[in-house]
């Protein structure tokens, strides 16, 4: 069965660097989503995506946040100077249409110090 | 605005023994709901859906759904819990159209006892 993959599956940095992780939806899917969760907090929503651009995103999803679609396959969201609450587990999901099933990835671990 | 409530942080329950999980919804149209359940490490694997239709849905792993409009709940269910099924369970809301993002309750913690 087709899955959502995310690399690297935990990620550790210093604060105020770069971060760029990455998903590979499934392969018929046009809608990508990335959620995050801090930890013992509800899963929340970050931004969505459709042929190739944002087609919505939420307030946490200020200008440190992007995300792309670098290729046919890879599903980006870059993180540009991170701070220390963003420590979370960010998800990337798809769905073949709009109000379709979200499929998740595994998750990456961002942990900032 | 729409919201999840899932009011059970934590449930312990027998092995064997019957599950409900609870989930209220606030939403101006009908809903999208969702179930999916998180073991520890791991993602979130879609449990069951509704999106319309016959209001009791069945999923995998033995769990069923009902959804109630007229009490906004969408309460999961199974009639004996294995071991494996200890894990956090989340209920989802999506409003479709041209929104997709889901709004996730707290979720809620489930302990199985041996």
């Amino acid at each position: 069965e087709p899955e959502v993959t995310q690399t690297p599956s935990h990620q550790v940095t210093q604060m105020g660097q770069e971060v760029i992780l990455r998903c590979v939806p499934i392969s018929n899917h046009l809608y990508f989503y990335w959620y995050r969760q801090i930890l013992g907090q509800k899963v929340e929503f970050l931004v969505s995506f459709y042929n190739n651009e944002i087609s919505e995103k939420s307030e946490i999803f200020d200008d440190q946040f992007s995300v792309e679609r670098p290729d046919g396959s890879n599903f980006t969201l870059k993180i540009r100077s991170t701070k220390l609450e963003d420590s979370a587990m960010y998800f990337c999901a798809s769905s073949t249409g709009i109000a379709d099933t979200q499929y998740f990835g595994p998750g990456t671990r961002l942990t900032v110090l | 605005a729409q919201s999840v409530t899932q009011p059970d942080i934590h449930i312990t329950v027998s092995e064997g023994a019957s599950l409900e999980l609870r989930c209220n919804y606030s939403y101006g149209a009908t809903p999208y709901l969702f179930w999916y359940v998180q073991s520890p490490g791991q993602g979130l694997q879609l449990l069951l859906k509704y999106f319309s239709g016959d209001t009791l849905v069945q999923g995998i792993k033995g769990f069923e759904a009902e959804f109630k409009r007229s009490q906004s709940s969408f309460n999961l269910r199974k009639p004996s819990v294995h071991w494996s099924d200890a894990a956090e369970y989340f209920c989802a809301v999506g409003r479709g159209g041209s929104q997709g993002n889901l709004i996730f309750g707290k979720g809620t913690k489930l302990s199985v006892k041996p």
